[in-house]
This record gives C-alpha cells, sequence and structure tokens, in this order.
C-alpha cells in the first residue's frame, strides 16, 4: 500500500516569495492534516481536514498561509509571502477515523528553506 | 536497562539494553496517546497507543505504561537494537480535537 506522498520534498526560496506543497493522503483516509515541524520540536497541527472540510484552522496563520482540499483528496499548502521563521519541515499525515482512533500515517515531509 | 525519571532530550544505551523514554503530558481531559519514532529525514511513524482506559499495552518488544495519575506516559524498548536509533515523540489527544505532540528524546544505541 502506497503512503501519504508528498512533494516536494526540499525547496529553497527567498523571503517574501510564495511556496507551495502538495500532499496525496493514502487512498481511503477521510481525514487529513497538514503540520509544521521546527527543528528539534514535536510536529504543530496548521490545519485538519475530514473529507473537503477544514474542520480545525485555529492554528493556521491565515495572513500568510492557505490550504485547500479540493474533491476531499489530495491538498495543496501555500505560504504567501514566505517569512524566514517559515523555515521547517512541512508534514502531511492522513488517517481513517473509526472507533475513536486515529492512526494518523505521516508523510516524508517538505524541508522548506527561506534565505 | 537505562531510564529517565523525568523527560531528557538524549538517551543513549549500548546494544541489547533495555530502553524507557519518559514523556509527560499537559491535559487531563486527553483520552487517547502515540508514541511516534522519527528517523532523520522521515516523518513520524507510528508505534503504539493505548487508550486511557488502559494503564499498558504490549507490541513487538515495545510496552506503553500510563499512569493518570501523574499525567505521566512511557515507552519501553526490550532488546533496543541500533535500528531503534532515532527521535521518539509522545502524543496525547483529547476526544474530537487534534494530536498534541511532547518533547522528543533522541535515542542512540551503540553496538
Amino acid at each position: 500500500e502506497a503512503g501519504v506522498v508528498q512533494s516536494p520534498r526540499y525547496k529553497i526560496i527567498e523571503k517574501k516569495q510564495p511556496v507551495a506543497f502538495w500532499c496525496n493522503p493514502i487512498s481511503g483516509h477521510n481525514t487529513l492534516y497538514w503540520y509544521r515541524q521546527n527543528l528539534g520540536q514535536g510536529p504543530e497541527l496548521l490545519i485538519r481536514y475530514e473529507n473537503e472540510e477544514a474542520v480545525d484552522d485555529s492554528q493556521l496563520p491565515k495572513d500568510r498561509f492557505s490550504a485547500e482540499r479540493l474533491k476531499g483528496v489530495d491538498s495543496t499548502l501555500k505560504i504567501q509571502p514566505a517569512e524566514l521563521g517559515d523555515s521547517a519541515v512541512y508534514l502531511c499525515a492522513s488517517s481513517l477515523d473509526r472507533e475513536g482512533l486515529n492512526e494518523q500515517f505521516f508523510g516524508p515531509g517538505t524541508r522548506l528553506t527561506v534565505l | 536497562g537505562e531510564s529517565v525519571g523525568l523527560h531528557l532530550p538524549t538517551l543513549s544505551v549500548q546494544e541489547g539494553d533495555n530502553s524507557i523514554i519518559n514523556c509527560a503530558y499537559s491535559n487531563s481531559a486527553s483520552d487517547y496517546f502515540i508514541w511516534y519514532k522519527q528517523e532523520s529525514g522521515k516523518g513520524p511513524q507510528f508505534i503504539i497507543d493505548i487508550r486511557s482506559n488502559m494503564d499498558k499495552r504490549q507490541g513487538q518488544r515495545v510496552t506503553v505504561l500510563l499512569n493518570k495519575t501523574v499525567k505521566h506516559l512511557s515507552l519501553q524498548i526490550a532488546a533496543t537494537q541500533p535500528g531503534d536509533s532515532a527521535v521518539y515523540f509522545c502524543a496525547e489527544r483529547q476526544a474530537g480535537t487534534a494530536l498534541i505532540f511532547g518533547k522528543g528524546t533522541t535515542l542512540s544505541v551503540s553496538s
């Protein structure tokens, strides 16, 4: 079974430039998550989708970050414009929620460096 | 085996030793807990989970212990192998909310 796919794996941009990350979750998983992981820290949730609906985006900096999950399958996370502090690994995860449990499967992440 | 009473950012053990990684969680209303392993350049990988109505759960070479009285979670790895070297995170979840990850512990296993 294919895991969560993310692209690109690495991205280097200058500050003030836009950047986009793409995620394809595991087939059949209804819930999709975007996390940001700073160096030496655990992942922090940015946004959670159930199917195509964003059910938790309270931690998403909406002035510069946006996300979409059209058709309830793959998803795109965008930053415009990027700032130096946005340098981090952006992780996508998916889960098939059932019986109150939601084992999340993570992709390899996109490492963003903002210069 | 090696163990830590409080969370420490690193733990070094010899191959074959038992390892114990500790985690203090923050929310007494959390009902679900997971341990993840993260290797360099990869996303976190599920190891084992436990619900709040349990205090112990065993997997293959791993055991998770939950002490709700002191809000403490631990991961025990038996016969630690070099392939176990990674960063380990605990995560907690309150029903209907997102996972909250704790601080990671870097486990280094030497041969």
